[in-house]
């Protein structure tokens, strides 16, 4: 069964450092990888997403992810992070079982970032 | 922004009413879901609709009931809810077909059952 898996509750960043936030994933097959922010009392905004190709793909807002075979990890980067950068995020893999698009969502990271 | 659109933002429904959500999406895309998402908790799907055609419950209770009249809506019908039901239901819309499609959401409506 395919899963994602993020290690963290809860990211702390001061305003201007780099940020990660981490995800790895348990596929049979070739992986299609998404990651998702959610502000407060909001639905889920699609950040970016990996399906082939260049390992290093950039997405909204300046994020980016580095997909990595070796140690199966999807990792969410962005090299200065802001306050208004602070939310939940969401690691998701597609599960393509029955020729449908589904997602599976891991727990979700909540990202503060301080003045 | 979400091309995704949901109505109501917020419903507070008693247990022995009947309500509905509804979703609108103006994309083209053939795939529409219904998720389910709890305090503090990732989304859990619910049902998955494909060319106006139910896909996937994913073993939802009865009392919801989805219905897609065209392929630019979807509606989920409630009745005889719990308490436990309150959560935000977040609907989504795909392109169908294999492949990394991204799965696009709505801003959810707020159910509260009292």
């Amino acid at each position: 069964a395919q899963s994602v898996a993020q290690p963290e509750d809860q990211v702390n960043v001061a305003e201007g450092n780099p940020l990660t936030v981490k995800c790895t994933y348990s596929v049979s097959g070739n992986p299609y990888l998404f990651w998702y922010v959610q502000y407060p009392n909001r639905g889920l905004q699609f950040l970016l997403k990996y399906i082939t190709g260049d390992n290093l793909v950039k997405g909204s807002y300046g994020f980016e992810a580095e997909f990595n075979k070796s140690q199966t990890s999807f990792h969410l980067k962005k090299p200065s992070a802001l306050v208004s950068d602070s939310a939940l995020y969401f690691c998701a893999v597609r599960d393509g079982s029955g020729g449908y698009n589904k997602l599976i969502f891991g727990a979700g990271t909540r990202l503060a970032v301080h003045p | 922004d979400t091309e995704v659109t949901q109505t109501p933002k917020h419903l507070v429904m008693g247990m022995t009413n009947k309500k509905s959500l509804k979703c609108e999406q103006h994309m083209g895309h053939r795939a529409m879901y219904w998720y389910k998402q709890k305090a503090k908790k990732p989304p859990e799907l619910m049902f998955v609709y494909s060319y106006e055609k139910l896909s996937i419950n994913e073993s939802v209770p009865s009392r919801f009931s989805p219905e897609c009249p065209n392929s630019s809506l979807l509606n989920l019908h409630l009745h005889a809810l719990q308490p436990e039901d309150s959560a935000l239901y977040l609907c989504a819309s795909s392109q169908e077909g294999a492949g990394g499609n991204t799965i696009y959401f709505g801003e959810g409506s707020w159910l509260t059952v009292v």
